[in-house]
C-alpha cells in the first residue's frame, strides 16, 4: 500500500528558529517527490521538487533532501518567520509516473512572533 | 497565481442538485487532475487526464463525472451528492513528461458543501 507519513502533525516555534519537517514513504521506487505549502482554505503552492536521481534541492531558506533507500525526505526551513505559518505537504509520484501524487496528511506549522 | 484557475471558489448544494466545477490552466500543459481534500484525510487523487483522455479513475463513485473537452479545461459534474462529499476539490495540471519530471501546479480549489 502506498503511504506517506509526516511527522510531526503540528509544530509551534518562535520566530527565527531553524526547523525540520519529516516525511517517510513506503515505495522504494519513486519518480519524484514534491513539497507543497497550503494556507488555510487555499490551494497548494509547490515549494520544491526532487527528482529520483537527486539528493536535495534548495530554494531560498528552504532545503529539501531525499533518501530513497530509507524512504525519507526532510524539509529544512532556516530562520523561520511568521509568514511561514501554513501546512506543509509531502507527496511523491511512483515509478510508473502516471502523475498520481500520493500525499501525506501534512505538518501544520505555526511560527510565533 | 499558479496559472490554474477554478470556479466557483465556494459552492453549497443540496443532495438533489446538479452542479459543475470548472478548472482552466493557462500553462500549456497536457495533463490535468482532480483531487479531493476532506477534513482529517490526506489529499486523494480522483481522476487523471492525459491529452484529453482519462487515464485513471481512482474508484470514484459515479455521482462524480469528469469531462475534459480540451487540454486547457477540465470539469467535474456533480449530481445526487451526499453530505460526506463535502470537501475542498483541487484541480492540478502538469506537462505529461517525455523523459522529464515536471511539477504539478494546483488551483485554489472549490470548497463544496453538500446540505
Amino acid at each position: 500500500k502506498q503511504e506517506v507519513t509526516q511527522i510531526p502533525a503540528a509544530l509551534s516555534v518562535p520566530e527565527g528558529e531553524n526547523l525540520v519537517l519529516n516525511c517517510s514513504f513506503t515505495d522504494s521506487a519513486i519518480y519524484n517527490l514534491q513539497w507543497f505549502r497550503q494556507d488555510p482554505g487555499k490551494g497548494l503552492t509547490s515549494l520544491l521538487l526532487i527528482q529520483s536521481s537527486q539528493r536535495e534541492q534548495t530554494s531560498g531558506r528552504l532545503n529539501a533532501s531525499l533518501d530513497k533507500s530509507s524512504g525519507r525526505s526532510t524539509l529544512y526551513i532556516a530562520a523561520s518567520q511568521p509568514g511561514d505559518s501554513a501546512t506543509y505537504l509531502c507527496a511523491y509520484i511512483g515509478s510508473s509516473n502516471t502523475g498520481k501524487l500520493i500525499f501525506g496528511q501534512g505538518t501544520t506549522l505555526q511560527v510565533k512572533p | 497565481e499558479t496559472g490554474v484557475t477554478q470556479t466557483p471558489r465556494h459552492l453549497v448544494m443540496g443532495m438533489t442538485n446538479k452542479k459543475s466545477l470548472k478548472c482552466e490552466q493557462h500553462l500549456g500543459h497536457n495533463a490535468m487532475y482532480w483531487y479531493k481534500q476532506s477534513a482529517k484525510k490526506p489529499l486523494e487523487l480522483m481522476f487523471v487526464y492525459n491529452f484529453k483522455e482519462q487515464t485513471e479513475n481512482n474508484s470514484v463513485p459515479s455521482r462524480f463525472s469528469p469531462e475534459c473537452p480540451n487540454s486547457s479545461h477540465l470539469f467535474l459534474h456533480l449530481h445526487t451528492l451526499q453530505p460526506e462529499d463535502s470537501a475542498l476539490y483541487l484541480c492540478a495540471s502538469r506537462q505529461h513528461p517525455s523523459g522529464s519530471s515536471y511539477e504539478q501546479y494546483f488551483g485554489p480549489g472549490t470548497r463544496l458543501t453538500v446540505t
